[in-house]
């Protein structure tokens, strides 16, 4: 089983619609989550963190289930500058002497005018 | 600010030729990572440096090398390039990783440079 997986996608939404992807982990004793975004032939940028709480940001929440070990990600009333590869980042087990950081595969999103 | 920023951007290798990607920050990070990104495989971490001066193995090093003479700068050194090396490089830097940061987005937060296109024929 992949440290980290995501569904890959591609998921096409009519734009203003809600859409929703999750990504799961197989390390219980991950530490901390995050979400990043992708444009295509660019560079991950931090989207938002992913508290146990859950935290919102604008049209963007972000959740965290331990006992299933997932996290999601809810959009919006999306944009079609939503577009972009969705990418899950995990902290997993005590690795260099620090954390390690786990890159999931991506979520490909289209938002269709 | 120029953030993180990568020389060249496209690059296509013979098998066999060498070459070095630069990374800058101007952000004064302790942190520096290379990554590949390939399709289906996301993002493997090849070496890190937690400092100027050391440098580490990340999940793929095998085939190249890394070098950090000054904080604002690494790079990544393929010897003798082969085909399995063509990919998209990603340098990247933070603050730092781990708890030391006063927000948890401070702690973890990588800034990404624009990546390198790299074909090997």
């Amino acid at each position: 089983r992949k440290e980290v997986e995501q569904d890959p996608g591609p998921f096409n939404v009519p734009e203003g619609a809600t859409v929703a992807f999750n990504c799961t982990y197989s390390n219980s004793a991950s530490q901390s989550f995050f979400w990043y975004r992708q444009d295509c032939r660019k560079e991950p940028k931090l989207l938002m963190s992913v508290y146990s709480s859950g935290n919102e940001d604008g049209r963007f929440t972000a959740q965290l289930n331990r006992a299933s070990q997932y996290i999601s990600l809810l959009i919006r009333d999306s944009k079609l500058s939503d577009s972009a590869t969705y990418l899950c980042v995990v902290i997993g087990s005590f690795n260099f002497g620090n954390e390690k950081l786990t890159f999931g595969t991506g979520t490909r999103l289209t938002i269709i005018p | 600010n120029a953030g993180v920023t990568q020389t060249p951007k496209f690059r296509v290798l013979k098998t066999g030729q060498s070459m070095t990607l630069l990374c800058a920050q101007d952000m004064n990070h302790e942190y520096m990572y290379w990554y590949r990104q390939d399709p289906g495989m996301g993002l493997r971490l090849i070496h890190y440096s937690v400092g100027e001066g050391t440098t580490a193995k990340g999940e793929v090093p095998d085939g190249y090398n890394v070098s950090r003479l000054k904080k604002q700068n690494f790079l990544l050194g393929l010897e003798s390039a082969a085909p399995s090396q063509t990919s998209v490089y990603f340098c990247a830097s933070s603050y730092h990783l781990g708890t030391s940061g006063p927000t948890l987005r401070q702690s973890y937060e990588q800034y990404f440079g624009p990546g390198t296109r790299l074909t090997v024929t």
